[in-house]
């Protein structure tokens, strides 16, 4: 199955600060997710991205989508220390029976 | 309220026994998904269901076993043969390829 991958791995920002993470992929994909993860806890769906779509915006948060490059980056604006969690990025593949594979993951650290 | 439940949520064992995961949602979603997380890593899948009565092995299948018996409900049970158990374990559902839908996770560990 495919992999998300996403870079950088660790980020650590001030508060009010733009923190972007960017992901790739293998294969084609229907869509992408991102998903958030704070410490021991379940994870949190942030935004879906269809293949047909390049650009999508959900409060502070942007995904952008590039299928020619196979990646995908999340950007959240004026950061605040709740942002504090893990970050994944997750696809599903055009053949994937709506199986997600997850990449490794962000840990961001919003510094108050 | 509608959710995904998991218990318990610390669950200890001996080297050699079998445990059963617990999983129910209320959302109605016919999907259903285990997934294994080790430190600092992502989430692989150990197996999903797509309906009940069914279900398919995902990356990491081999010591596992699952059942779905009924639409709301999703164990899982980690065998003797699996060789290295201990992990954070977390259930999922959802509608189609959509978002997926998390609980809290079960942590378990195995001496």
């Amino acid at each position: 199955s495919q992999q998300g991958e996403e870079d950088p791995q660790a980020l650590s920002i001030q508060e009010g600060e733009n923190a972007t993470m960017n992901c790739s992929y293998k294969t084609s994909i229907n869509n992408l997710q991102w998903y958030r993860q704070n410490s021991g806890r379940g994870l949190v769906h942030l935004i879906l991205i269809r293949s047909n779509e390049r650009e999508k915006h959900s409060g502070r948060l942007r995904v952008t989508l590039d299928t020619s490059k196979k990646s995908s980056s999340l950007l959240i604006t004026a950061s605040r220390a709740a942002d504090t969690a893990s970050y994944f990025c997750a696809t599903i593949g055009v053949y994937g029976n709506n199986r997600l594979a997850f990449g490794k993951g962000n840990q961001v650290v919003v510094i108050p | 309220d509608g959710g995904i439940t998991q218990s318990p949520k610390y669950l200890f064992r001996k080297e050699g026994q079998n445990v059963t995961l617990s999983c129910e949602q209320n959302l109605n979603h016919d999907a259903m998904y285990w997934y294994r997380q080790d430190p600092g890593q992502g989430l692989r899948l150990i197996y999903y269901s797509q309906i009940v009565n069914d279900f398919q092995k995902g990356d990491i299948a081999e010591g596992y076993s699952v059942s779905r018996e009924k639409k709301e409900s999703f164990p899982l049970t980690v065998t003797s043969a699996q060789k290295n158990p201990t992990a954070f374990y977390l259930c999922a559902s959802s509608i189609g390829e959509d978002e997926q839908y998390f609980g809290p996770g079960t942590r378990l560990t195995v001496t």
